[in-house]
């Protein structure tokens, strides 16, 4: 099974803040890479799919790269409503992996 | 608007059974893979399973293979999800979720969630 690894587990951070999460995987995953928002209570919303596609109506402050094992979400300038946990998932092969998650808290 | 909704959440006892349900609307089911998804705190976001549009390909996680099934009706926009012999680790939320067209999964749209909880 593909291992996916995210970074860091949590991070405090203040609005306006440029905020980078990474994601890695255990073996190549080309671009096979999709990211997703939680807040509490909620089912998880997609964000990123294909590693760096913004899904519809997702706001342009969020922006994803890499390709291969390593992956990275950023958030250009934090808003209040994006505290949130945020989760990395590939989708090269089954089972379908996600990561850890990242909690990001208000500092 | 996209909508799924699922049912059939609740207490059961070690070895037990539930079905899951999920309704679809807002879309035409028929042109998408669809997937069961559960979440619990100690594990996180784990896939269980997904069916092709025609449930002709079917995939799980190897801890459920041989105790759940997932299937679709068209027809009726319905998925399922049976779910036998459940553990205690069975126990977490499930999510319904709208999965790709083609080419590599991604997960769109997602229901509220029912909870399954397994315990004696």
């Amino acid at each position: 099974d593909i291992q996916v690894t995210q970074s860091p587990s949590s991070l405090s951070a203040s609005v306006g803040d440029r905020v980078t999460i990474t994601c890695r995987a255990s073996q190549s995953i080309g671009t096979y890479l999709n990211w997703y928002q939680q807040k509490a209570g909620k089912a998880p919303k997609l964000l990123i799919y294909a590693a760096s596609t913004l899904q519809s109506g997702v706001p342009s402050r969020f922006s994803g790269s890499g390709s291969g094992t390593d992956f990275t979400l950023t958030i250009s300038s934090l808003q209040p409503e994006d505290f949130a946990t945020y989760y990395c998932q590939q989708s090269s092969a089954a089972p379908l992996t996600f990561g850890g998650g990242t909690k990001v808290e208000i500092k | 608007e996209v909508q799924l909704v699922e049912s059939g959440g609740g207490f059961v006892q070690p070895g037990g059974s539930l079905r899951l349900s999920c309704a679809a609307s807002g879309f035409t089911f028929s042109n998408y893979w669809m997937s069961w998804v559960r979440q619990t705190p100690g594990k996180g976001l784990e896939w269980v399973a997904n069916i092709r549009q025609d449930g002709g390909e079917i995939y799980y996680v190897d801890s459920v293979k041989g105790r759940f099934t997932i299937s679709r009706d068209n027809a009726k926009n319905f998925l399922y999800l049976q779910m036998n012999s459940l553990r205690a680790d069975d126990t977490a939320i499930f999510y319904c979720v709208r999965d790709k067209i083609s080419g590599a999964s991604h997960f769109d749209s997602w229901g509220q969630g029912t909870l399954v909880t397994v315990s004696s």
